[in-house]
């Protein structure tokens, strides 16, 4: 089992960005999203496919289709920039899946 | 914010040991689950082990598998990972998390404690 994303997304300030996960478990499992910046701890920045932490902005939110879930950060700041990873586990929820990390570059 | 926070890491050579510890100065470890994650150099997260909130239940990602251990000691709030055999592709920055049972994902993590594997 694997979960799948893009390597890199690049979105000018103020503009809309993406970032997708793909793998087969996501049809029936929740998906997690997290935010790491270099030398810091990993933040969890959206849970249960679309559901958004208390104190995580509002421009972030989360959607599901299929065995996709996507990121999506509505009016994109510099304070974005970081690499960004989706969480899910195994058919039987019993083995923890990361995404490869996406790479959020505010141009 | 809260945050947890690692300890034990170092430089040891192929083959040696280490124990990280994790603690949490304003988190009650004992009623929740709890994760190790490590990020080898240039690379992405990577689940390395999983304990229960009763410590009853252990899983491990197969690359640590037999050679890793996680366990936890609720009286001190504190949760291990003993690391044996440890190899050049060991090295890593390891991040200890917290299960939240209302996110169902890790809702806090440490700042993480460095492990270098180097002959």
């Amino acid at each position: 089992y694997e979960l799948t994303q893009p390597p890199s997304v690049s979105v000018s300030p103020g503009r809309t960005a993406r970032i997708s996960c793909s793998g087969v478990t996501l049809s029936e499992l929740f998906a997690n999203w997290y935010q790491h910046k270099p030398g810091q701890a990993p933040i969890l920045v959206m849970c249960k496919d679309d559901e958004r932490p208390s104190g995580i902005p509002e421009r972030f939110s989360g959607s599901v289709s299929g065995t996709s879930v996507t990121l999506t950060i509505t009016g994109v700041q510099a304070e974005d920039e970081a690499d960004y990873y989706c969480q899910s586990a195994d058919n039987n929820g019993t083995y923890v899946l990361f995404g490869g990390g996406t790479k959020l570059t505010v141009l | 914010q809260l945050q947890l926070m690692e300890s034990g890491g170092g430089v040891v050579q192929p083959g040696g040991s280490l124990r990280l510890s994790c603690a949490a100065p304003e988190v009650t470890l004992s009623d929740h689950g709890m994760f190790w994650v490590r990020q080898p150099p240039g690379k992405g997260l990577e689940w390395v082990a999983s304990v229960s909130y009763d410590g009853r239940e252990k899983y491990y990602a197969e690359p640590v598998r037999g050679r890793f251990t996680i366990s936890r000691d609720n009286s001190k709030d504190t949760v291990f990972l003993q690391l044996n055999s440890l190899t050049l592709g060991d090295t890593a920055i390891y991040y200890c998390a917290k299960y939240g049972l209302l996110s169902g994902a890790m809702d806090v993590w440490g700042h993480g404690t460095t492990v270098i594997v180097s002959s």
